[in-house]
């Protein structure tokens, strides 16, 4: 049963340490997304990758976040420095550029950052 | 985006029919209905998704209007395990673009 997996589950950290947190997409899919989710925001799309390259990271803080595809079986998201308005859920989802059109999600990512 | 309107919260009784409504007035031609559903402490998983004609899949069925501007998600028999926040998405039918989430109907299914 194939899944997206993400490293590490929880993560707190304080104020000013970076984060870097990974996904690794269903072996074959060439669509990769970073979304997060907080109570008061809901979720919301980071970033998305087509074929390892970046098409959209208008929803990410320029300054302080980045993402990227080394290869195929790895993206990552990396917060430097984290502040505690980024205390959220990262998801990652990978999926297929064509049909179908479902996104597969994974478990996700619980950061604290105090 | 066209923007989809889903009542806040719904309940149900364990073992008997669901139907959560969504209104899309604004969808456009192009646009296919998606609905994903989040389980408590699990991210978002697909569910359905349909353009014109009623869907039907193991999970769940699609009632799509004749006109496309709303649409019902319908599960058949709810269970304790179909408590979670379902939502209704637009999407354009031009490969697999990003989600956009609203805040989705939460789903209390009672014993």
């Amino acid at each position: 049963d194939a899944r997206v997996t993400q490293t590490p589950r929880h993560k707190v950290t304080e104020m000013g340490q970076e984060v870097t947190m990974r996904c690794q997409p269903i072996l074959g899919h060439n669509t990769v997304f970073w979304y997060r989710q907080t109570m008061m925001q809901g979720l919301e799309l980071l970033a998305y990758f087509r074929n390892r390259a970046p098409l959209d990271d208008s929803g990410m803080p320029k300054d302080r976040f980045s993402a990227e595809m080394p290869d195929a079986t790895l993206a990552t998201l990396k917060i430097q420095p984290s502040e505690p308005r980024d205390s959220a859920v990262y998801f990652c989802a990978s999926g297929l550029s064509g049909s179908p059109l479902e996104q597969y999600f994974g478990p996700g990512t619980r950061l604290t950052v105090t | 985006d066209a923007k989809t309107t889903q009542p806040n919260s719904m309940e149900s009784n364990e073992e008997e029919p669901v139907h959560l409504p969504c209104n899309h007035s604004t969808i456009s031609g192009t646009d296919y209905i998606h609905w994903y559903r989040q389980l408590p402490s699990q991210g978002p998983e697909y569910v359905i998704h349909g353009l014109t004609s009623n869907v039907n899949n193991r999970m769940a069925s699609l009632a799509i209007a004749e006109d496309r501007k709303s649409s019902t998600l319908i599960l058949h028999r709810a269970t304790l395990r179909d408590a979670a926040v379902y939502y209704c998405i637009l999407r354009p039918n031009s490969g697999n673009t990003p989600l956009v989430f609203g805040k989705g109907t939460r789903l209390s299914v009672i014993a």
